[in-house]
């Protein structure tokens, strides 16, 4: 039982290149999030979904796109990579929305040059 | 003001002792409380939710005083193994409304 695998886990990119962050879950939870995490900042919701088919926006929404065309699978995209978007990207998923807990990834660390 | 706030710490302390932090929260109709652990480098796990009778898990006591709008874990008898950095979240309404705070540090020493 692997839990939530985020996949890559160390990335470097240089401005204005794409690339897909990957979010797969075994644990058949309808929900799954997106943050990103930057140093002195709490977590921060990026995008989200409640269950297969669907996703919505975050907090932070802006230069990112998700999908969610399988229920197991959370990807997320960036379409032209800008030095802000440097961070640490966690991707988690929870049963329900409600209490349940969350389960994150181990993250992926994101540079963009 | 932010929506959840923490003391940034870090609290040094020695192994045995006890100590306590504080999370103070701005949204008077939030729901749900959360504590996460999140380890150097590591994602975030949960430690315990937060009931409004307070509640305890060996060696950690969660609080809530909705009158004063925090929220409060307590740990005692510090391991080594508790140095971590300790995430207060805060869920009004859906978990998509889900709010962390920056997290307090904490260096358990010998």
């Amino acid at each position: 039982n692997a839990g939530v695998t985020q996949t890559p886990k160390f990335r470097v990119l240089k401005t204005g290149q794409s690339m897909t962050l990957l979010c797969a879950q075994d644990m058949n939870h309808e929900y799954m999030y997106w943050y990103r995490q930057d140093p002195g900042m709490g977590l921060r919701l990026i995008h989200y979904s409640v269950g297969e088919g669907t996703t919505a926006k975050g907090e932070v929404p802006d230069g990112y796109n998700v999908s969610r065309l399988k229920k197991q699978n959370f990807l997320l995209g960036l379409e032209s990579a800008a030095p802000s978007q440097t961070s640490v990207y966690f991707c988690a998923s929870s049963r329900t929305g409600g209490n349940s807990p969350l389960h994150f990834g181990n993250g992926t660390r994101l540079t963009v040059t | 003001r932010k929506e959840v706030e923490q003391d940034p710490g870090p609290f040094n302390v020695p192994e045995g002792a006890t100590v306590a932090f504080n999370c103070t929260y701005s949204n008077s109709a939030s729901q749900s409380f959360f504590w996460y652990r999140q380890d150097c480098r590591k994602e975030p796990k949960l430690l315990m939710s937060v009931y409004s009778s307070g509640n305890e898990d060996g060696r950690f006591t969660a609080q809530l005083n909705r009158a004063s709008q925090y929220i409060s874990l307590l740990i005692r008898d510090s391991k080594l193994s508790d140095s971590a950095t300790y995430l207060c979240v805060v869920m009004f309404g859906t978990a998509s409304k889900l709010t962390f705070g920056t997290g307090t540090r904490l260096q358990v020493t010998l």
